[in-house]
């Protein structure tokens, strides 16, 4: 079935970037958007982005803009994101999730921790 | 952007009784295909969200048939026909319609 498996938590002081990656299995990479959202300590979901593996082309939300950045490598079907110039507020656990008729696979979490 | 607006914040539910949880978006999620786009996400404690309900009504695969969703346009409902303790957790609308994405604030079930 499908599935997608992301990376393990990081610890990164505020400035630095952050690479967070989102293995799919299960399923034709190449055939579903794939989103990115974040979770803040106790505060609701908020959607970055996503990527067409298919094509490469993205969209941000526009707060990120210029900070984050989604990839794919679809030899490994792996998605990427990005997120620049860290800053505390960026503390959060980020989800990758597939889009098929709704956010149907989500991804573990990845906690990225940002502090000096 | 399209903001989405939940209630209430919480909700105190009876094992067995029914709940609901209202969603507002403000513009109209309803597409010219005649689907709207709005789906429900569950989140149970410690764990990723899940998918619940699609285009405004289609239970996702799993889902159980005492979830169902309602509305159109502009006002949604998520209804639990006899909740379950299992069925603990924030609940989360979300549009789909146009980018940026944006969810609801969520609303907190939690057993009386």
């Amino acid at each position: 079935q499908a599935q997608l498996v992301q990376s393990g938590a990081e610890v990164k002081k505020p400035g630095a970037s952050v690479k967070v990656s989102c293995r799919a299995s299960g399923y034709t990479f190449t055939g579903h958007f794939m989103h990115w959202v974040r979770q803040a300590p106790g505060q609701g979901l908020e959607w970055m982005g996503r990527i067409n593996p298919n094509s490469g082309g993205t969209d941000y939300v526009q707060k990120f803009q210029g900070r984050v950045t989604v990839t794919r490598d679809t030899s490994i079907s792996t998605s990427y994101m990005e997120l620049s110039r860290l800053r505390s507020d960026d503390t959060a656990v980020y989800y990758c999730a597939r889009d098929s008729h709704g956010m149907d696979v989500w991804g573990q979490g990845t906690a990225v921790t940002v502090s000096s | 952007d399209i903001v989405m607006t939940q209630t209430p914040l919480s909700l105190p539910v009876t094992p067995g009784e029914p709940a609901s949880i209202s969603c507002r978006s403000s513009q109209s999620l309803l597409y010219s295909n005649g689907y709207n786009f709005l789906d429900w996400y569950l989140q149970k404690p410690g764990q990723s969200p899940q998918l619940l309900i699609y285009l405004g009504s289609n239970r996702a695969s799993g889902v159980p048939d005492r979830f169902s969703g309602r509305g159109s346009g502009t006002d949604f409902t998520l209804k639990i026909s006899r909740v379950e303790a299992e069925d603990v957790g924030i609940y989360y609308c979300m549009q789909a319609l146009q980018t940026p994405l944006t969810f609801g604030g969520g609303t907190r079930v939690m057993i009386k």
